[in-house]
């Protein structure tokens, strides 16, 4: 199994401009999660989904927006880049049942400059 | 959610054991206490969870106290690849997406 798939890797983009993080996982999990982490500091959530067609905000959603059509898919699309978007972008997935473990994928290293 | 502190750093000897507490004296009675680590800014790996026994696999082993407002995770024999950031979460089940509240860790350095 791939697991959780994050694409590009590492982005550079210029202020204002728009991108969509992808994330794929193929363990059909319900619950997926969009996480930033800043330098030195904690992961922080964006936007989860506990299954296809619902999302809802996390800590910090403001410059983000998520669909989740699909189990498989959770996109996550960053509109009017800023500088303080520049952050790793971990997406992650959760089974069915309280307590299974989380699965992360490796990261997008985004820049915006 | 209930909060959990953790000192920010922590060093150990290659072969030792490294204990890591953990501190979440406001944990309800149903909130299971989960620990990830993070190697050299990787995704985050799951480790152990448990709610009030000690749990143990082939990783790590999870101390509970009884009245469990702390636990210690620890890893019989630390090698230089345990080298990561420890993060203890509290989750709360299927309650607002079993989402998991990360805070600052502990940063454990393994040294040859």
């Amino acid at each position: 199994n791939a697991g959780v798939t994050q694409t590009p890797k590492f982005r550079i983009l210029k202020i204002g401009q728009s991108m969509t993080l992808q994330c794929t996982q193929d363990m059909n999990h319900n619950y997926m999660y969009w996480y930033r982490q800043d330098p030195g500091m904690g992961l922080k959530l964006i936007y989860y989904s506990v299954g296809a067609g619902i999302t809802d905000k996390g800590e910090v959603p403001n410059g983000y927006n998520v669909s989740r059509s699909t189990t498989e898919d959770f996109p996550l699309r960053l509109e009017l880049a800023a500088p303080s978007q520049t952050s790793v972008y971990f997406c992650a997935s959760k089974g069915q049942g309280a307590y299974t473990e989380a699965f992360f994928g490796q990261g997008t290293r985004l820049t915006v400059v | 959610d209930a909060k959990t502190t953790q000192p920010p750093s922590m060093d150990c000897a290659e072969g030792r054991a490294a204990n890591l507490p953990c501190n979440h004296s406001t944990i309800s009675g149903n909130e299971y206490v989960y620990w990830y680590r993070q190697i050299h800014s990787q995704g985050p790996q799951y480790i152990i969870h448990g709610l009030k026994n000690n749990e143990t696999n082939e990783m790590a082993s999870l101390i509970i106290t009884e009245d469990r407002k702390s636990s210690t995770l620890i890893l019989p024999h630390a090698t230089l690849r345990d080298t990561a950031v420890y993060y203890c979460i509290l989750l709360l089940g299927e309650t607002s997406g079993s989402r998991l509240t990360f805070g600052e860790g502990t940063q454990l350095t393994v040294n040859p």
